[in-house]
C-alpha cells in the first residue's frame, strides 16, 4: 500500500538551531515529491517540487532533497517565523497523497 | 493576482441539511482540487478536474458528497445531506496544468455539523 510518513511528528528548535525534517515514501511510479508549509488557520503554501533521485532545491533557510526513498527538509539558522507544520505530499500514477505534517516551533 | 478564493469561511449547520462550499479558481489555471483535512486522517484528496471535467473521484467519501465546475473559473462541493462526520476543513486548489504541478490553496472552510 503506497505510504507518506512524515517524521518528527513535532520539532521544537532554537532560533539559529539547524535540523532537517523527513518525509519517507513507498510508491511506485513517482511522478513528483512536493514540500508545503500550512500555517494555523490557512492553506497549505507551496514550497519545492522535486521529481528525482538527486535533485535539490533551495529557497532563503530551506534546501529539499529527494532520493529514492524519502525527501529532506533542512532547515538552516531557522527563525521564529519558520514555525509552522510542514507537509509532503507524493504524487504517484494513482493518486496524490499527503504525510500527516511535523509541526515546527522555533523558539527566539 | 487574487489566489485561490473560498466561501463562506465557516459553516455551522444542523445534521442533515445541504452545504455548499464554493470555490474560485486563480485566473488562467485549468486544474482543480478538493480536499479535506482533519486531526486523525489529515490532508486527503477527495476530487480533482482538469479542464473541467472531473479525472479522479476515488477520495470522494459517498454519494452524499457531489462536486461540479459549471465554468472554467468556478466549483461547488455539495454534502447532501450533511452527517457530523462530515465536520471537517475543506480546501480547494488549483494548479497549471494537473496535478503534477505546485497546487495553490485556498484558506479554505471550516464546516461542523452539529
Amino acid at each position: 500500500e503506497d505510504q507518506v510518513t512524515q517524521s518528527p511528528e513535532a520539532l521544537r528548535l532554537q532560533e539559529g538551531e539547524s535540523s532537517s525534517l523527513n518525509c519517507s515514501y513507498t510508491v511506485s511510479g513517482l511522478r513528483g515529491l512536493f514540500w508545503y508549509r500550512q500555517d494555523p488557520g490557512k492553506g497549505p503554501e507551496f514550497l519545492f517540487t522535486l521529481y528525482s533521485a538527486g535533485e535539490e532545491k533551495e529557497k532563503e533557510r530551506l534546501k529539499a532533497t529527494l532520493t529514492k526513498k524519502e525527501s529532506f527538509l533542512h532547515i538552516t539558522a531557522p527563525k521564529p517565523e519558520d514555525s509552522a507544520t510542514y507537509l509532503c505530499a507524493v504524487d504517484n500514477n494513482n493518486d496524490m497523497r499527503f504525510g500527516a505534517g511535523t509541526r515546527l516551533t522555533v523558539k527566539p | 493576482d487574487a489566489g485561490v478564493i473560498q466561501s463562506p469561511r465557516h459553516e455551522v449547520t444542523e445534521m442533515g441539511q445541504e452545504v455548499t462550499l464554493r470555490c474560485k479558481l486563480i485566473s488562467g489555471h485549468n486544474s482543480l482540487f478538493w480536499y479535506r483535512q482533519t486531526m486523525m486522517r489529515g490532508l486527503e484528496l477527495l476530487i480533482y478536474f482538469n479542464n473541467n471535467v472531473p479525472i479522479d473521484d476515488s477520495g470522494m467519501p459517498e454519494d452524499r458528497f457531489s462536486a461540479k465546475m459549471p465554468n472554467a473559473s468556478f466549483s461547488t462541493l455539495k454534502i447532501q445531506p450533511s452527517e457530523p462526520r462530515d465536520s471537517a476543513v475543506y480546501f480547494c486548489a488549483s494548479s497549471f496544468r494537473g496535478r503534477g504541478q505546485p497546487q495553490h490553496f485556498g484558506d479554505g472552510t471550516r464546516l461542523s455539523i452539529l
